[in-house]
């Protein structure tokens, strides 16, 4: 079973800084690898699938690299809509399983 | 754009089976692009993936939950449910149906076991 850590469990940072998030996953993922954002009382919204592509109508302040077992979110500029809880989230082929990470809650510092 | 809802009773009894159901519009049930999955939130943490169905009607089912987790499709009525029998306060949540592939999700529901 593939397990995901995120690192850090909170960032604090202010509007305008960079916010950069890790998921590490316990095998090779390949590039199979999606970020949410939630916020409070909200359903996840995704922002990347397939580690690198932004969803639709998502900024280009958001951005996804990795592939493996390392991937990194990237939110270059913070808006005050983007404090809130990130989850990465796997997807393993066989058999087919979804894995999400305990979840990067980045909050206003 | 597909749009999900997620229907059912807001409190279940402890022991008793959770019965939930996603309606999907904007989009066929039937497609063979998507699967449709249940995740759960319990309050404060974080998301577990319940299960999967896919166009062809087979299931994958979370390891820690599979003897207790049916999902079905009824095509007829552009649905598919969830039933999570033997529950206990542990399983207080707010179940989102989804298509993960996609990115598309119901709004959630918060079911609460409690007698």
């Amino acid at each position: 079973e593939i397990v995901l850590t995120q690192s850090p469990a909170t960032l604090s940072l202010s509007p305008g800084e960079r916010a950069t998030l890790s998921c590490r996953a316990s095998q090779s993922v390949s590039s199979y690898l999606a970020w949410y954002q939630q916020k409070p009382g909200q359903a996840p919204r995704l922002l990347i699938y397939d580690a690198s592509n932004r969803a639709t109508g998502i900024p280009a302040r958001f951005s996804g690299s990795g592939s493996g077992t390392d991937f990194t979110l990237t939110i270059s500029s913070l808006e005050p809509e983007d404090f809130a809880v990130y989850y990465c989230q796997q997807r393993s082929n066989w058999p087919p399983r979804l894995t999400f990470g305990p979840g990067t809650k980045v909050d206003i510092k | 754009q597909l749009q999900l809802q997620e229907s059912g009773p807001g409190l279940v009894k402890p022991s008793e089976t959770l019965s939930l159901t996603c309606t999907v519009s904007g989009g066929s049930i039937s497609s063979s692009s998507y699967y449709w999955g249940w995740i759960r939130q319990p309050p404060g943490k974080g998301l577990e993936w319940i299960g999967s169905i896919y166009y062809s009607g087979s299931t994958y089912y979370n390891p820690s939950l599979k003897s207790r987790v049916t999902i079905s499709v009824d095509t007829s009525k552009n649905q598919f449910s969830l039933k999570l029998s033997s529950v206990t306060a542990a399983d207080t949540a707010v179940y989102y149906c989804a298509r993960p592939g996609g990115g598309d999700w119901g709004q959630g529901t918060l079911v609460t076991v409690s007698s």
